[in-house]
């Protein structure tokens, strides 16, 4: 059964900072999904990442894939308060259920 | 498509009363699933369809929980009776099966935040 670990849980950092979320999981998953939570609000989708060495950014985020270390990073470059947010990242098991697992998630303060 | 929607919004009710959560997902999805978040035990999946058969309802806590999808558009979750222990926001997502589309990416609804008192 695919396990989701994300760190840190919790993360306060100063606005124009870089920092990295890493997600660790415990076996296969050659899909790796990254989604972002307002408080009070649903999940919406970041990135969708479908192979080895696979890179997607957007504005200030960006988000990586590395299957053999079984391993995704979300690196934050240069902070905002809008990025103020939790953010969870979900492994899809292998075999023929297209379920989602995901992490704890980590919860982003952005402070001025 | 309008996305997955979920109602109601908000629901309120005393302890012991049946409560009964619906969603509609995305038109050409395949499965639906239902998860309920809490601050003390964060997402959690309760149950999950694939062409409106349920395939694991393992993480369902207890009898009192059911769930049903009689059709291809329409889901419910039903606690009865209900406990205040079961205060939380409950989603429904949904998304494609392989070989239908894109799959994998599930996409919720705006969440039933739901207060038993």
């Amino acid at each position: 059964e695919l396990k989701v670990e994300q760190n840190p849980l919790f993360l306060s950092m100063q606005e124009g900072k870089n920092y990295t979320i890493y997600c660790n999981y415990s076996t296969t998953s050659d899909r790796l999904y990254w989604y972002r939570q307002d408080p009070g609000k649903s999940l919406e989708s970041l990135f969708v990442l479908l192979s080895n060495g696979a890179v997607k950014q957007e504005g200030r985020l960006m988000a990586s894939l590395d299957t053999k270390a079984r391993l995704s990073t979300l690196h934050i470059t240069a902070a905002v308060h809008d990025l103020s947010a939790t953010y969870f990242c979900a492994g899809l098991n292998t075999g023929t259920a297209s379920k989602l697992t995901f992490g704890t998630g980590t919860r982003l303060q952005v402070t001025l | 498509d309008a996305g997955v929607i979920q109602s109601p919004r908000h629901e309120v009710t005393e302890m012991g009363q049946e409560v009964t959560l619906r969603c509609k997902p995305i038109s050409g999805h395949d499965y639906l699933f239902w998860y309920r978040q809490t601050m003390m035990r964060g997402l959690e999946l309760l149950i999950y369809f694939n062409n409106n058969v349920p395939i694991d309802d393992s993480g369902m806590p207890e009898d009192r929980f059911s769930a049903k999808m009689p059709n291809a558009s329409f889901s419910t979750l039903k606690i009865q009776p209900s406990e205040p222990r079961d205060s939380a926001v409950y989603f429904c997502a949904s998304s494609w099966d392989r070989g239908t589309g894109p799959f994998g990416e599930a996409f919720f609804g705006q969440g039933t935040r739901l207060t038993v008192v």
